[in-house]
């Protein structure tokens, strides 16, 4: 049973205009959530986090949103550019994290 | 500082033969978490190792296995593989491995093939 749920596989998104990643998860226990990035051949990096207490966090052109009674976290990038191309996965936990299936994103110049 | 190191990068195996996969963790991070990406499947907790001890155990059968060492390497064993356990094995360390407070850093992964 997946916990973390990123329904769409893939994205596509011209240069410039906003990015919108979703994710869903099941346990309203789950009290930190976080954003990771990954390109082919390399392991994930650390995009942006955000606990339970907030509802949104911004860094840069990066902005995570928490919707908490939806169970809903969602990833927003302005601008996109090309180099945002790539896999991204959500994960939710408390002691330990559960990792969504990802999305890749495309960006089109 | 060196980034979090994974050996090898690609292994071809076949049935029901074992591997052990190596990961070295930043230096000063103690906590180290494997994980397995399959495409379709993300990436699936494995387990989570601090100070010699498994911390976290994921739902995975007891074929997979792992350790830690005194210097916070770790090592993962899969014994009598299957050819579904071809996938990217990942290590992931982090200070203490509080979620929350700690920012877990990946490796570039282990791609096993098995045949």
């Amino acid at each position: 049973d997946q916990q973390v749920k990123q329904n769409s596989p893939s994205l596509s998104v011209q240069e410039g205009r906003i990015s919108i990643l979703n994710c869903d998860y099941t346990n309203s226990m789950f009290d930190y959530f976080l954003w990771y990035k990954k390109y082919p051949a390399e392991g994930p990096t650390f995009l942006i986090s955000i606990s339970s207490i907030k509802d949104k966090n911004e860094d840069g052109r990066f902005t995570v949103f928490l919707n908490k009674s939806a169970k809903h976290l969602s990833l927003h990038i302005v601008p996109s550019q090309p180099g945002d191309s790539a896999v991204y996965f959500c994960a939710a936990g408390t002691y330990k994290y559960i990792f969504g299936t990802g999305t890749r994103l495309k960006v089109l110049a | 500082k060196a980034g979090v190191t994974q050996t090898p990068r690609y292994l071809i195996k076949t049935r029901g033969q074992q591997v052990t996969l190596s990961c070295s963790p930043i230096s000063g991070h103690r906590s180290v978490s494997w994980y397995q990406q399959t495409p379709g499947q993300g990436l699936q907790f494995l387990f989570e190792y601090f100070s010699e001890t498994q911390r976290n155990k994921g739902n995975f059968p007891g074929r997979f296995s792992g350790r830690q060492f005194s210097n916070s390497r770790s090592e993962m064993n899969v014994s009598t593989l299957e050819l579904g356990d071809s996938a990217l094995y990942l290590c992931a360390s982090s200070l203490a491995g509080l979620a929350g407070t700690d920012t877990q850093y990946f490796g570039p992964g282990t791609r096993l093939t098995v045949l």
